[in-house]
C-alpha cells in the first residue's frame, strides 16, 4: 500500500543554518504530497503542498519540489530560526484512499 | 468558535473505564477522521466517516468505536481503555472531493491510561 518514508530526527541546527529533511514515498497512483507542522502543544498545520509531478509547494520560507522520478519531497529552507523548532511530517493523498499516509516525523530543534 | 476542537485537551482514566472523546467542526466538512499519534508511528488512522451515520475503520481500530449522527460532531469512545491506548488523539476534517484536499486537524487530546 500506499506509504511515506521521512528522514529520522531529531535534527538540531543553528539559526540560519539550511534545513534539508528528506521524504519519499511508494504509491501505485498519482498522490498528493503534503508537509504538516506541528509545534509543541498544538494540533498539525498544513505547511505547504504539491499535488502533481514538478510542483513546488511554497510557504514561510519552505519550498519542497513533487519528484516523480526519485518518488520525493524533501523539505528545504534556507535560514532556519528559532521559531521553526517542531515536528513535520510528510504526508501522502491518493485518490483511491480516503486517508492520509504520513511519516513518522522529524522533530527540528533550532538553536539561537 | 470556527474550526475543529477537541474535548477535553488532557484526560487521565484507569485501565477498564470507558471513555469518549469529542471532536466538533463548523466548516460542514463531509469526512471526519481520527488518528493516533506515537511516538515512532507519526499518525496512524483509527476511523473516519464520509457523511452523517458513514463510518468505516481505519488502520487501527480495535478497542474504539464511533458514532456520527451529525455531520459536525465525531465521538472516539474507549469501550474499555487499556495501557497500550495511551497517547494523543487527533480529530481531523476534509471537504467531500477526491482525495487531494489537505486535511484539518484540531487540536489534539492527550490520554493517559493508567
Amino acid at each position: 500500500g500506499d506509504s511515506v518514508t521521512q528522514m529520522e530526527g531529531p535534527v538540531t541546527l543553528s539559526e540560519e543554518a539550511f534545513l534539508t529533511i528528506n521524504c519519499t514515498y511508494t504509491a501505485t497512483g498519482y498522490p498528493s504530497l503534503f508537509w504538516y507542522v506541528q509545534y509543541p502543544g498544538e494540533g498539525l498545520q498544513l505547511l505547504l503542498k504539491a499535488t502533481k509531478a514538478d510542483d513546488k509547494g511554497s510557504n514561510k520560507g519552505f519550498e519542497a519540489t513533487y519528484r516523480k522520478e526519485t518518488t520525493s519531497f524533501h523539505l528545504e529552507k534556507g535560514s532556519v530560526q528559532v521559531s521553526d523548532s517542531a515536528v513535520y511530517f510528510c504526508a501522502l493523498s491518493d485518490e483511491r484512499v480516503h486517508d492520509m499516509r504520513f511519516g513518522a516525523g522529524t522533530r527540528l530543534t533550532v538553536k539561537p | 468558535d470556527a474550526g475543529i476542537t477537541q474535548s477535553p485537551r488532557y484526560k487521565i482514566t484507569e485501565t477498564g473505564r470507558q471513555v469518549t472523546l469529542m471532536c466538533h467542526q463548523t466548516w460542514s466538512h463531509s469526512y471526519m477522521f481520527w488518528y493516533r499519534q506515537d511516538l515512532g508511528h507519526g499518525l496512524r488512522l483509527i476511523y473516519y466517516s464520509a457523511a452523517a451515520d458513514i463510518t468505516d475503520k481505519g488502520e487501527v481500530p480495535d478497542g474504539y468505536v464511533v458514532s456520527r449522527s451529525k455531520t459536525e460532531n465525531f465521538p472516539l469512545t474507549l469501550e474499555s481503555a487499556t495501557r497500550s491506548q495511551t497517547s494523543v488523539y487527533f480529530c481531523a476534517s476534509r471537504e467531500q472531493s477526491l482525495g487531494y484536499n489537505e486535511q484539518f486537524f484540531g487540536p489534539g487530546t492527550r490520554l493517559t491510561v493508567l
